[in-house]
């Protein structure tokens, strides 16, 4: 069975410090990726995903993740953290084509001033 | 409407009670989930929804839980004789069903006593 395991539940980072959010993920099959943010009282807005092609991706916000087949995992970075990216981030995975999302169980980022 | 939408956003009731929470999926979407999100833990599938086939019901934890999704869009999830380990954030979100990426609603947060 898939699993997705996020190591770090918790991640406190200064402003304008980098981070890394990890994720890895378990499948022998061909997977689509993703990630999702969940401000405070909110509910979850698709950050990025990785479906095929460039092994890099990109969000709007810049954010970014790379897909490593190899290690199996997709890990979440952005070079300069702000106040207002304080929230939960969870990885999630799916077999190519069907519709079940196997959700982790999310790393709460704290950024601090 | 632009998003997902769901009622009511917090719903406290007694133990032993029926609620129901409505969701109201992007327009053209085929695709209809629900999710349950606990205190300090991941989101867990409850029921998937595509078009006219029969739903996955493979999630729901117990037969007090049922769904249902009228005329392919609104969707009600039903919790009979509610305990109060039901008390959670309960997600529905939407997607055109081909897997790729699901549109969340802001939840319902319900709150057993």
């Amino acid at each position: 069975a898939q699993s997705v395991t996020q190591l770090d539940s918790q991640v406190p980072v200064f402003e304008e410090a980098p981070v890394e959010l990890r994720c890895n993920y378990s499948s022998s099959v061909s997977v689509y990726l993703f990630w999702y943010v969940q401000y405070p009282n909110q509910g979850l807005q698709l950050l990025l995903k990785y479906l095929s092609g460039s092994t890099l991706v990109e969000s709007i916000n810049g954010f970014e993740a790379e897909f490593n087949k190899s290690q199996t995992s997709f890990h979440l970075r952005k070079p300069s953290v702000h106040i207002s990216d304080t929230a939960e981030y969870f990885c999630a995975v799916t077999k190519g084509g069907t519709y079940k999302y196997i959700f982790g169980t999310g790393t709460r980022l704290k950024v601090l001033a | 409407g632009a998003g997902v939408s769901q009622s009511p956003s917090n719903k406290v009731t007694e133990k032993g009670k029926d609620v129901e929470l409505r969701c109201d999926p992007i327009s053209g979407h085929t695709a209809l989930y629900w999710y349950r999100q606990s205190l300090g833990q991941g989101l867990e599938f409850l029921i998937y929804f595509q078009g006219n086939s029969a739903p996955d019901k493979s999630g729901l934890p117990s037969d007090r839980f049922s769904a249902e999704r009228t005329g392919g869009s609104v969707s009600t999830l039903t919790i009979q004789r509610t305990q109060q380990e039901d008390s959670a954030v309960y997600l529905c979100a939407s997607s055109l069903g081909d897997g790729r990426e699901q549109y969340f609603g802001p939840g319902t947060r319900l709150t057993v006593t």
